[in-house]
C-alpha cells in the first residue's frame, strides 16, 4: 500500500506548457520533499516543506504543502525540455523513515 | 566536496549467487540509507545506519542486510539472489539522520538472470 499517491503517473507535454503535480496522503507528515530524477542517475533534491501551507518558489517551480500537511503539489510555469524526468515525493513519517510516492514522469517535447 | 559514490555502477548476477555493493557518503556524513527502486514498486527503503549501527529497517527479508564502517562507507549484501531484486540500489547520506537533508547516489543497477 502506497502511503504517498502522485498523480499524475505520466504527463507528455509542449514546451511553454504549464502543468501540476499532486502528491496526496491520509497520513500527517512532519516534512515532505520533491526530488527530480534522471535517468542513470539518484533523485536529486528539490525542495524541503515543513510547515502547512508553505509555499516556496525555485524559479520556474512553485511547491505547496497543504495545510494539514496531508498533500502536497508542484507546478512548473512555462515548461522546458530540461524539465524532463522522474518527479518523486517523499514525505518524513515515522521517525527517520522517508516514504516515496511511485513517481510522475514528465516529458516536455520541443 | 565530492558527492555520494557508489561501486560498482552496474552488475549481473545470476540466480543463487550474493552479491556487495558499497556507498561512500559525503564526507563528514554519518548517516547512510539504503533504497531500492524497481518500475513496479518505486523506491522503497531498505535501511539506515548512522555511528556504524543499524538505527531503521525497512520491510525486506532477512536476505538483505548491510554494514558501516567507522569512516561512515557503507556496504550492502544480497545473498542468494532471485530474479525479483533486479533492481537500481541506491544510497543516500546525510549530516546525523536528518530526513530532511538526504543526497542520493547515483545507484547501482543490478540484474539477476
Amino acid at each position: 500500500t502506497q502511503l504517498l499517491e502522485q498523480s499524475p503517473q505520466f504527463l507528455s507535454i509542449q514546451e511553454g506548457e504549464n502543468l501540476t503535480v499532486y502528491c496526496n496522503s491520509s497520513s500527517v507528515f512532519s516534512s515532505l520533499q520533491w526530488y527530480r530524477q534522471e535517468p542513470g542517475e539518484g533523485p536529486v533534491l528539490l525542495v524541503t516543506v515543513v510547515t502547512g501551507g508553505e509555499v516556496k518558489k525555485l524559479k520556474r517551480l512553485t511547491f505547496q504543502f497543504g495545510d494539514a500537511r496531508k498533500d502536497s503539489s508542484l507546478h512548473i510555469t512555462a515548461a522546458q525540455t530540461g524539465d524532463t524526468g522522474l518527479y518523486l515525493c517523499a514525505g518524513a513519517h515515522d521517525g527517520n523513515k522517508l516514504v516515496f510516492g511511485a513517481g510522475t514522469i514528465l516529458r516536455v517535447k520541443s | 566536496k565530492a558527492g555520494v559514490t557508489q561501486t560498482p555502477r552496474y552488475l549481473i548476477k545470476t540466480r543463487g549467487q550474493q552479491v556487495t555493493l558499497s556507498c561512500s557518503p559525503i564526507s563528514g556524513h554519518r548517516s547512510v540509507s539504503w533504497y531500492q527502486q524497481t518500475p513496479g514498486q518505486g523506491l522503497q527503503f531498505l535501511f539506515e545506519y548512522f555511528s556504524e549501527t543499524q538505527r531503521n529497517k525497512g520491510n525486506f527479508p532477512g536476505r538483505f542486510s548491510g554494514r558501516q564502517f567507522s569512516n561512515s562507507r557503507s556496504e550492502m549484501n544480497v545473498s542468494t539472489l532471485e530474479l525479483g531484486d533486479s533492481a537500481l540500489y541506491l544510497c543516500a547520506s546525510s549530516l546525523v539522520g536528518n530526513q530532511e537533508t538526504q543526497y542520493f547516489g547515483p545507484g547501482t543497477r543490478l540484474l539477476v538472470l
